[in-house]
């Protein structure tokens, strides 16, 4: 168990919809990085919190947003959902100021968009 | 931004026996490069990472080398167990230029046939 919690586990919605997947990081880390998981694209980086800031950005879609609260949690807000945003989502968080070291993943939300 | 190639896709081999998995990347400011283990059905664990300004780094049956000339750096696994099945990234993180963006590898599937 990598202390990291996701939730919900599968997700099973239609074209057109939103939906919010959530993360808990582990506790005392401050970073929170989204990534998402597809057959043909491995592990795509879509975003990272510091201490409820954004930090980075990477291939997210302005479709997608994301944000991360004051007790650390974060949420992944996917809207106008394609049948392409069918994937694995990924939460990680990491320990000390330096970030996109020894991240800690969650297991990850199964969406399926029908 | 950074690159990072990783072969071969799927590995096959004998239980007890050594696997070997390669990775180039193409940002030469990159200074951290982890591995990771997917088992299925879970999120990415960090099993071995090193740092630029070290060569080699071991730990029981698996071993990290870089080469920073190249640009690239392998996981070695010796004694392979069938609990070693897994799909295995590497990753580089890349220079202040990059914003320190961690980039994963394609993947290898590794399968030890016991």
């Amino acid at each position: 168990d990598s202390g990291v919690t996701q939730t919900p586990k599968h997700l099973i919605t239609a074209t057109g919809q939103r939906v919010t997947l959530r993360c808990s990081p582990r506790s005392g880390d401050l970073s929170v990085y989204w990534y998402q998981q597809s057959l043909d694209q491995g592990l795509q980086f879509l975003i990272q919190y510091y201490n409820g800031e954004e930090r980075a950005k990477g291939n997210i879609l302005e479709r997608f947003s994301a944000q991360q609260f004051p007790d650390l949690h974060s949420e992944l807000n996917l809207s106008s959902l394609e049948l392409g945003d069918s994937a694995l989502y990924f939460c990680a968080s990491s320990p000390g100021q330096a970030t996109n070291e020894k991240l800690f993943f969650g297991s990850g939300t199964q969406l399926s968009v029908l | 931004g950074e690159n990072v190639e990783q072969h071969p896709s799927t590995l096959s081999v004998q239980e007890g026996d050594s696997a070997v998995i390669k990775c180039t990347y193409s940002d030469s400011a990159s200074n951290y490069f982890p591995w990771y283990k997917q088992e299925l059905g879970k999120g990415p664990q960090l099993i071995i990472d090193i740092r630029s300004n070290v060569g080699e780094k071991k730990d029981q049956r698996i071993a990290v080398t870089l080469n920073k000339t190249a640009k690239h750096f392998s996981l070695h696994i010796t004694e392979t167990q069938p609990e070693d099945s897994a799909v295995y990234f590497c990753a580089a993180k890349g220079g202040s230029n990059a914003g320190n963006m961690l980039t994963f590898g394609g993947g290898t599937r590794l399968m030890v046939k016991p």
